[in-house]
């Protein structure tokens, strides 16, 4: 069964510094991947997408996530770290499946930025 | 460009009332339309998606269902609320194509009481 696990609940880094949020999944082809980003009580933002090609792909705010397909693994990674950063970050995958894209999300992982 | 509207934002409801989310999308024609719901500290849920109008799947039993009178419109509804309905509602769309990605309305905050 495809699954996706973002081992780090919470987070907590400086401002400036630099951040890896962790994204394993389980899914038996080559998958879609998606980061979002969630502020407090707002919807969820597209910071990226992967699907095929260049495995280093490129976001908004500064983002950018490695697909590494021996690791099953797509982290997220920014050099160095805004406030308004601080947020709550999910990893999903999106098995297309005959009509609709089904997507599957990880816990999440709640960002927070110490000034 | 496409928007995505939800309303309420808010809503507090008493135990046994009924519910209804609305969801509407503009800038885009035909598109799929997703409910999730996300529980306090927990990821996301899907809980229904249309592919067209009055075409309605369900990814879990529970009290909820869910309706697509016109196109870019998409109801969520109860009958009966239950505590366990309390928990923030998200809509989303996408486009049917070779790479099809979702995106996601602002969602509403439901308490049930």
């Amino acid at each position: 069964a495809q699954s996706v696990t973002q081992p780090d609940i919470h987070i907590t880094v400086s401002e400036g510094a630099s951040l890896e949020l962790r994204c394993n999944y389980s899914y038996g082809a080559t998958p879609y991947l998606f980061w979002y980003v969630q502020s407090p009580g707002q919807g969820l933002q597209l910071l990226l997408k992967y699907f095929s090609g260049d495995t280093l792909v490129q976001g908004i705010k500064g983002f950018e996530a490695e697909f590494k397909r021996s690791q099953s693994s797509f982290n997220l990674r920014k050099p160095s770290v805004h406030w308004s950063d601080a947020a709550e970050y999910f990893c999903a995958v999106g098995p297309f499946s005959g009509g609709y894209n089904k997507l599957i999300f990880g816990a999440g992982t709640r960002l927070a930025v110490h000034p | 460009s496409q928007t995505i509207h939800q309303w309420p934002a808010t809503l507090v409801q008493p135990v046994g009332s009924p519910l209804s989310l609305e969801c509407t999308v503009e800038g885009t024609s035909n598109p799929n339309l997703y409910w999730y719901r996300q529980a306090a500290g927990r990821g996301l849920q899907l809980l229904f998606y249309s592919v067209g109008i009055g075409q309605i799947s369900s990814e879990v039993p529970q009290n909820l269902s869910a309706s697509r009178p016109q196109d870019r419109q998409f109801i969520l509804s109860s009958k009966k609320l239950l505590l366990s309905d309390s928990g923030f509602y998200l809509c989303a769309w996408s486009t049917l194509g070779q790479v099809e990605t979702q995106y996601f309305g602002p969602g509403t905050r439901l308490l049930v009481l």
